[in-house]
């Protein structure tokens, strides 16, 4: 499967900042996405990353707040806007081949705490 | 009523012990259901993908769906202390894992105590 890079690891930052998440992936995939995993809780679908054309966001996350960039099929990043203590999260970074039926793989996550 | 439910654990069994995980689903539109390890500061890793009902084995892992009852479960044999970790059942519906909405349960935290 393919080796998915995310950067940084994990980062502690100030309430009202922005920080940018790259995905970085060793081969072309068509889909990516980004999940928010929060203590105790599941791994949620913030939005899938199209290449070439906006993301499509889920139900409770929107652009503003989230915003995403997909420039070609090998990279993606993810924008948490003006951070609250509520988006201390693990965020992770996940893809899958093209092809019909094929399982998405994981990025190790960004563990990100907001002071 | 979550669409996914598992139970959170901890479960602890001794080395060497049958593992059994599971997960009720709601929606019976999914149809493709997977099981992740996450270690600890890792992510999710995948362990087994399955279409539909039945049983998929590999090595010392097994997959087993029961769409009937919407219910599926993960066993591990001859558990190892390299088995410790949060294990997470995933579903999506007839689009498949790589398209469309995983709905994953909470993770059931194991350790196996050599």
């Amino acid at each position: 499967s393919a080796v998915i890079s995310q950067k940084p690891s994990r980062d502690i930052c100030q309430r009202g900042t922005s920080l940018t998440i790259q995905c970085q992936v060793d081969s072309q995939v068509t889909m990516m996405f980004w999940y928010r995993q929060q203590p105790g809780q599941s791994l949620t679908l913030i939005a899938t990353a199209n290449q070439g054309s906006e993301a499509t966001y889920e139900s409770g996350f929107v652009i503003d707040k989230f915003p995403i960039s997909r420039p070609n099929l090998t990279f993606s990043t993810l924008t948490v806007s003006n951070m609250s203590p509520e988006d201390s999260s693990i965020y992770l970074c996940s893809v899958a081949a093209g092809t019909a039926n094929q399982p998405q793989h994981f990025g190790d996550g960004t563990r990100l705490s907001i002071l | 009523q979550k669409e996914v439910e598992q139970d959170p654990g901890p479960l602890s069994v001794p080395e060497g012990a049958i593992v059994s995980l599971n997960c009720t689903y709601s929606n019976s539109a999914f149809q493709y259901f997977m099981w992740y390890r996450q270690y600890s500061r890792k992510g999710p890793e995948l362990l087994m993908y399955t279409y539909s009902s039945g049983n998929k084995e590999d090595g010392r892992f097994t997959a087993q769906v029961d769409k009937s009852s919407k219910y599926i479960s993960l066993f591990i044999r001859d558990s190892q202390p390299s088995d410790s970790a949060t294990y997470l059942c995933a579903m999506s519906d007839g689009y498949g894992g790589s398209q469309g909405n995983l709905i994953f349960g909470k993770g059931t935290k194991l350790s196996v105590k050599p």
